[in-house]
């Protein structure tokens, strides 16, 4: 059982270049989340998803987009890379909202230069 | 504003040793709170949740309580391992939203 899988582990990107984070669980979770990690901040919600077909902004949406086409599938698209976008980004996952456990994948650290 | 706080930031301790770690949240109207261990390098992984009904949790050494009322928790780490030595993060959702608010973490380092 794989878990959360995302990929890939380590990107750099240049400003101005748009990329795809993937994220993919195999737990037939209905709800996905993404978030970024900063140094001496909190993870901060970008994206999630309460099923496929059906997605919502969190509390840093600004520059990133995402879409749920399948359960498994939940992928976060970067479309003009920014220093400030630099980060280490974490998809999520849980049976259900609110009271089920987050599963998180092991992160993808990006660096924009 | 939904704020979730920790304290210390970061904690020293030795080998076999137990510690408590803090959290203060003023996230309203609450619907649960939940511990999680992040190693470096390696997503947040689970402890314990609790609804406002619970005012403890255990798992293994790790035990949190809750007081709702005046809105603090805590995560008792028992006879502390190096395996221990992790960022741990509280994290609160608000009820009718599906969103977690983190906190900044405690930074813990378990020497032997």
């Amino acid at each position: 059982n794989a878990g959360v899988t995302q990929t890939p582990k380590f990107q750099v990107l240049k400003t101005g270049q748009s990329m795809t984070l993937q994220c993919a669980q195999d737990m037939n979770h209905e709800y996905m989340s993404w978030y970024r990690q900063d140094p001496g901040m909190g993870l901060r919600l970008i994206h999630y998803s309460v099923g496929a077909g059906i997605t919502d902004q969190g509390e840093v949406p600004n520059g990133y987009n995402v879409s749920r086409s399948t359960t498994e599938d939940f992928p976060l698209r970067l479309l003009s890379a920014a220093p400030s976008q630099t980060s280490v980004y974490f998809c999520a996952s849980s049976e259900s909202f609110p009271n089920s456990p987050l599963h998180f994948g092991n992160g993808t650290r990006l660096t924009v230069t | 504003k939904n704020q979730v706080e920790q304290s210390p930031q970061s904690l020293i301790i030795l080998e076999g040793k137990n510690c408590t770690l803090q959290c203060n949240y003023t996230v309203s109207p609450f619907s649960n709170l939940r511990w999680y261990k992040q190693d470096t390098g390696r997503g947040p992984v689970s402890l314990t949740i609790m609804t406002f009904s619970e005012n403890t949790k255990s798992n293994g050494r790790y035990t949190a309580t809750l007081d709702a009322d005046t809105k603090q928790s805590s995560l008792h780490i028992t006879a502390s391992q190096l395996s221990d030595s992790a960022s741990y993060i509280c994290v609160v959702s608000k009820r009718g939203t599906y969103k977690y608010i983190f906190g900044t973490g405690t930074r813990l380092k378990v020497l032997a």
